[in-house]
């Protein structure tokens, strides 16, 4: 199983431009998240998802829509990046009912 | 919506050493979880409690439920090299069981 993944590994955006964060899973996990890390600071949880066409937001999610059609995937999209959008995003997975997640290996995206 | 104390914020120490961090909450929670971050990587499960008191290890590292359910403390002994990342503690809540992380220990091992 290749777990989490996540693509791109690395993203350069200009102000006002729109673009999709990739996370993808093998593991038939129902549950998936999205989560921000910042310097300094733990992960922040963006929005999540206990199941194809099920969304929900969590602590921080202005700027961010997301939707899951599939089991495996759940994208991430940015529709006007912002310079306070510059961060580190990690996708998680887990199995329905547990709170052991598993996490891919992020994608660091600069906003100027 | 819920805030983890993590402390010490960083950590230098000698190989061979131990470690011990904690965390605190106000609120009651029922699970903790510990995750620990390499450089260029995403978290990864160290260790994951589900009842109060409870005591579990993992290879050197040992972590605890406090008896309250406010707090929890992860222990790594005899350190090495390997060690190094940043460590977070973690609490499970709602019904989609979200996380909510503390803001992590820097841990750095000096040979």
């Amino acid at each position: 199983n290749a777990g989490v993944t996540q693509t791109p590994k690395f993203q350069v955006l200009k102000t006002g431009q729109s673009m999709t964060l990739q996370c993808a899973q093998d593991m038939n996990h129902e549950y998936m998240s999205w989560y921000r890390q910042d310097p300094g600071m733990g992960l922040r949880l963006i929005h999540y998802s206990v199941g194809a066409g099920i969304t929900d937001q969590g602590e921080v999610p202005n700027g961010y829509n997301v939707s899951r059609s599939t089991t495996e995937d759940f994208p991430l999209r940015l529709l006007s990046a912002a310079p306070s959008q510059t961060s580190v995003y990690f996708c998680a997975s887990s199995y329905g009912g547990e709170s052991e997640q598993y996490f891919g290996p992020g994608t660091r995206l600069t906003v100027t | 919506g819920q805030q983890l104390n993590q402390s010490p914020q960083s950590m230098f120490i000698q190989e061979g050493e131990d470690v011990s961090m904690n965390c605190t909450s106000s609120s009651i929670f029922n699970t903790w979880l510990w995750y620990k971050q390499e450089p260029g990587e995403g978290p990864v499960l160290l260790i994951a409690l589900y009842k109060a008191g409870e005591l579990t290890s993992n290879g050197r590292l040992t972590a605890q439920f406090g008896i309250t359910r406010k707090d929890s403390f992860l222990n790594i002994s005899a350190s090495i090299p390997s060690d190094v990342g940043i460590y977070f503690c973690a609490i499970s809540s709602g019904s989609a069981r979200q996380l909510t992380f503390g803001s992590g220990t820097q841990l750095t091992v000096l040979p």
